[in-house]
């Protein structure tokens, strides 16, 4: 069985700031992670996944995230902050194999000021 | 190149009756799942389809049942609907079981009064 924890509901950055928004996981078997953003009225976008191989994994719009075994943490950064990144947050876990059955976390809302 | 589409977008239904929601895959696509997203909540998957045959299953009641068509399209029918069957329902299509991406529609949302 596969969990997902994102710490903060809610998090609020200046524009240029960097962007961090934490998740940690729980899986019983090597883990697929993904990072999902939702704009709203809208569906899922895939930012990035990690399945192997390297563990600082690079996405769309200068997001990447770092699987970290030892923490079962899949933190999702920007080290620039831009208006058009406010929006949900979703990040998921599935188990090797399933990719398609994807558990998610409850989400994290990035709200992004002047 | 079209994206996932699903229909209708918004529906009002009330308690007890049912509902049928449809989706069609991204072209090259073979498998389609379902996901029910409660306001404030993340997705949780309900099923997956792929060879026109339900292959995984989520924690969610026999009144939740699908099908696939075989040019991979799928259907969401919900029968005996409940309030708290209110919801954002996302299809998602990926190539193959295993590793494929899943792509995203944009939803059907559910209000059941």
């Amino acid at each position: 069985a596969q969990s997902v924890t994102q710490l903060g509901s809610h998090v609020s950055v200046s524009e240029g700031a960097l962007v961090l928004l934490r998740c940690n996981y729980s899986s019983s078997v090597p883990p697929y992670l993904f990072w999902y953003v939702q704009y709203p009225n809208q569906g899922l976008q895939l930012l990035l996944k990690y399945t192997t191989g390297a563990t600082l994994v690079k996405g769309i719009n200068g997001f990447e995230a770092e699987f970290k075994k030892s923490e079962t943490s899949f933190h999702l950064t920007k080290p620039s902050a831009h208006m058009s990144d406010a929006a949900e947050y979703f990040c998921a876990v599935s188990g090797t194999g399933t990719a398609s059955k994807l558990t998610f976390g409850t989400g994290t809302r990035l709200q992004v000021t002047l | 190149d079209a994206g996932v589409t699903q229909s209708p977008t918004h529906l009002i239904k009330t308690r007890g009756q049912q509902v049928t929601l449809r989706c069609s895959p991204k072209s090259g696509h073979d498998t389609v799942s379902w996901y029910q997203q409660a306001l404030g909540q993340g997705p949780q998957f309900i099923f997956q389809y792929y060879e026109e045959e339900e292959r995984q299953r989520g924690n969610f009641p026999d009144r939740f049942s699908g099908h696939q068509f075989p040019n991979y399209s799928s259907e969401l029918n919900v029968n005996a609907l409940l309030l708290g069957d209110s919801a954002l329902y996302l299809c998602a299509s990926s190539l193959g079981l295993a590793t494929g991406e899943l792509f995203f529609g944009e939803g059907s949302r559910l209000t059941v009064l």
